[in-house]
């Protein structure tokens, strides 16, 4: 089992830059979550899916993150345009079901200048 | 929506002694209960977890307790080890509507000094 696999693990952008985050969830896990975490606000849920479907994305900052899953192997969580206080590590986890555990990504360190 | 608060913020121990770490959540709904632990730079693995219909579950040199009444829930680490210095996370889960999240707590920085 490879885990769940993230890319890239860091990037380094400027300011107003399209930055697109991917994600791998574990084969057969039917959730997927994506997490902002920094130290002045901790682990933030800020979006879910459930086969594929976006179930609750009331996390999501603004209008300028959107995220999607065209299907089970494959998530991305974009930011356009970015700013400097998206500046973070974004993790992604997936979750075989309901009261499961969740397993993380090894995470990307997104910084923007 | 549920609330998870965790404390203490950090907590510094001598090699061998024990750490305790509590939390307290909100929503009376939740019944999962998972412990996680992140090491610099890593991600945060999960070291146990508890269901509602448990009160207690211990893995060698770590326990958690469930209070469902009083609502909270805490992480007892024995005869502590360096290895074991690292943010430590408690999270509750509960299946609603929205489906299957977890709220996280703010995390407990343990420090093992040899």
């Amino acid at each position: 089992d490879a885990g769940v696999i993230q890319s890239p693990r860091h990037e380094v952008t400027e300011m107003g830059q399209e930055v697109t985050l991917r994600c791998k969830p574990i084969s057969g896990h039917d959730y997927l979550f994506w997490y902002r975490q920094t130290m002045m606000r901790g682990l933030e849920l800020l979006i879910y899916f459930n086969n594929n479907v976006p179930i609750d994305d009331s996390g999501m900052p603004e209008d300028r993150f959107s995220a999607k899953m065209p299907n089970a192997s494959f998530s991305t969580l974009k930011i356009q345009p970015s700013e400097p206080r998206d500046s973070a590590v974004y993790f992604c986890a997936s979750s075989p079901g309901f009261e499961q555990p969740q397993h993380f990504g090894d995470g990307t360190r997104l910084s923007i200048l | 929506g549920e609330n998870v608060e965790q404390h203490p913020s950090t907590l510094s121990v001598q090699e061998g002694d024990s750490a305790v770490i509590k939390c307290t959540y909100s929503d009376s709904a939740s019944n999962y209960f998972p412990w996680y632990k992140q090491e610099l730079g890593k991600r945060p693995q999960l070291i146990i977890d508890i269901r509602s219909n448990v009160g207690e579950k211990k893995d060698q040199r770590i326990a958690v307790t469930l209070n469902k009444t009083a609502k909270h829930f805490s992480l007892h680490i024995t005869e502590t080890q360096p290895e074991d210095s690292a943010v430590y996370f408690c999270a509750a889960g509960a299946r609603n509507n929205a489906g299957n999240m977890l709220t996280f707590g703010g995390g407990t920085r343990l420090m093992v000094k040899p």
